[in-house]
């Protein structure tokens, strides 16, 4: 079965740091464009950050660019989230995504159960 | 960035109606555009992408249609498994965005 699995949500306060995890299986990890998007409680979805099948490249959302790094490691299927900085507005559900095809701009057809970041003091 | 807006926010039906849901880009995505299904406590998931390509393992009672501006999402006889919230999303343009979300209810 394909799928996608986050870990490392946690309580963090304004200015904490935290590294989220996501582990895929059932595919070929290392031949996929992979994602992150996240849902702040009761809203909507928002795109933050794509790194390429090799890693050698990414791209970021304004509100998170220069807090955030993505990150892979695909012989362990394994694609990160570091976040530093953290502020209020942070707080979501976070989750990882697989690109439908190797692009930048793509829609998203795998999306892991989502892991819940949450930053209040 | 590219604001997406659907229409109706919420939306009451029956089971068996047809139901149509619009997104509207603030500029041309030709047919760059995907829709969503968020049922709640879970992930989204892909219905349609290219405007009207529905993925695999979706029902054909869902469509999508539109180009440029303008796309609906159509689902041709409501069933109790449809009740959720739909989400569009635009990928013509960097960064991807995503319309607010229609949340369709039981009547």
């Amino acid at each position: 079965e394909v799928q996608l699995v986050e870990s490392g949500g946690d309580l963090k306060k304004p200015g904490g740091s935290l590294r989220l995890s996501c582990v895929g299986s059932g595919f070929t990890f290392s031949s996929f464009e992979m994602n992150w998007v996240r849902q702040a409680p009761g809203k909507g979805l928002e795109w933050i950050s794509y790194i390429s099948s090799s890693g050698t490249s990414t791209f970021y959302a304004d509100s998170v660019r220069g807090r955030f790094v993505i990150s892979r490691d695909n012989a362990n299927n394994s694609l990160y989230l570091q976040m530093n900085s953290l502020r209020a507005e942070d707080t979501a559900v976070y989750y990882c995504a697989r690109a439908l095809r190797a692009s930048l701009l793509d829609p998203f057809d795998i999306w892991g159960l989502g892991t819940l970041v949450t930053v209040s003091s | 960035d590219i604001q997406m807006t659907q229409s109706p926010s919420t939306l009451s039906a029956f089971v068996g109606d047809r139901v149509t849901i619009t997104c509207r880009a603030s500029q041309t995505i030709t047919d760059w555009l995907a829709w969503y299904q968020q049922k709640p406590g879970l992930a989204p998931k892909l219905l349609i992408h290219k405007t009207s390509t529905l993925q695999s393992g979706v029902p054909s009672r869902f469509s999508g249609s539109g180009s440029g501006t303008e796309f609906t999402l159509t689902i041709s006889s409501l069933q109790p498994d449809d009740f959720a919230t739909y989400y569009c999303q635009q990928y013509n343009f960097y960064p991807c965005t995503f319309g607010q979300g229609t949340k369709v209810e039981i009547k």
